[in-house]
C-alpha cells in the first residue's frame, strides 16, 4: 500500500493522558499536513511540516498540541492531558512539493475518543 | 469565519442523471481549489482540481467549473453512479508554497438507483 499510514486508527484515552497520532506520507512526499474534523464539520488545518521542520502551526491550539516530523520515522501528532473537547478525527495529507498546486491525499484518519 | 461555503449539507439525485455541488468562498486570494470525495470511516479521496487560471476542468464523468468573479466554484457528475453516494468537500488554498487547505462542510450526496 503506496498510501498516506495513519495509526492507530482508533484510540481511546481518558482525560489527562497524552495521545499520539503517527502518520506516514506516501512515498516520495516529503510534506505533511494534519487537519482535524469535528462531527458534521469539515477539515480544519492545524500544522504543516516538512522534514525536521514546522513550516506553519497557525491551526494548532496554543497549548498541549505539538507536532513533529523527524528526519527518520512518522510525523508525530502529540496531545498532552487530553480533554473531552479533544475528541475528533484525526488526517494527515501528504504532498510531494509545496508551490507547484499538488492535490494533497489523505490517510484514513485516527478517531480519538476521550472518555 | 468560514471562509469556503457549501450551503446545501445534502443533495439526493436520480441514478444516471447529472449532480451539481456547490460551493462559494470569500477569499479572494485562493488560487486553486479542489473537491474531495469521503465515504465513512475514511479519508477524503482526491477527486479533481482547477488553478484560478481556469474556468473549466474536466476528468471523465467530472467536470469543475469555476467563477471568479462570482467567487463559485461547482462540481458536475454525469451520469451519476450509486457509487457516488459520499460526501463531497470543497477545498481552497492560498499561499504559493504553503498548500494548507481550507474546507467547506461537505454536501452529502446520495445516488438513488
Amino acid at each position: 500500500n503506496a498510501g498516506v499510514m495513519q495509526n492507530p486508527r482508533h484510540l481511546v484515552r481518558r482525560r489527562g493522558q497524552e495521545a499520539r497520532l503517527r502518520c506516514s506520507p506516501m512515498k516520495g512526499h516529503s510534506h505533511v499536513y494534519w487537519y482535524r474534523q469535528l462531527p458534521e464539520e469539515g477539515l480544519k488545518f492545524m500544522v504543516y511540516l516538512q522534514k525536521e521542520n514546522i513550516i506553519d502551526e497557525s491551526g494548532m491550539p496554543k497549548e498541549r498540541f505539538s507536532a513533529e516530523f523527524p528526519k527518520e520515522g512518522p510525523s508525530i501528532l502529540r496531545i498532552q492531558q487530553v480533554v473531552r473537547g479533544d475528541s475528533a478525527a484525526y488526517f494527515c495529507a501528504s504532498s510531494p512539493s509545496a508551490g507547484l498546486n499538488q492535490p494533497q491525499h489523505f490517510g484514513d484518519g485516527t478517531r480519538l475518543s476521550i472518555l | 469565519d468560514q471562509q469556503v461555503k457549501q450551503n446545501s449539507p445534502s443533495l439526493s439525485v436520480q441514478e444516471g442523471r447529472i449532480s451539481i455541488l456547490n460551493c462559494d468562498y470569500t477569499n479572494s486570494m485562493f488560487d486553486y481549489f479542489l473537491w474531495y470525495k469521503k465515504y465513512p470511516a475514511e479519508g477524503p479521496t482526491f477527486l479533481i482540481s482547477i488553478s484560478s487560471i481556469k474556468d473549466k476542468n474536466e476528468d471523465g464523468r467530472f467536470t469543475v467549473f469555476l467563477n471568479k468573479s462570482a467567487k463559485h466554484l461547482s462540481l458536475h457528475i454525469v451520469p451519476s453512479q450509486p457509487g457516488d453516494s459520499a460526501v463531497y468537500f470543497c477545498a481552497a488554498s492560498a499561499d504559493f508554497g504553503n498548500e494548507k487547505l481550507t474546507f467547506g462542510t461537505g454536501t452529502r450526496l446520495t445516488i438513488i438507483p
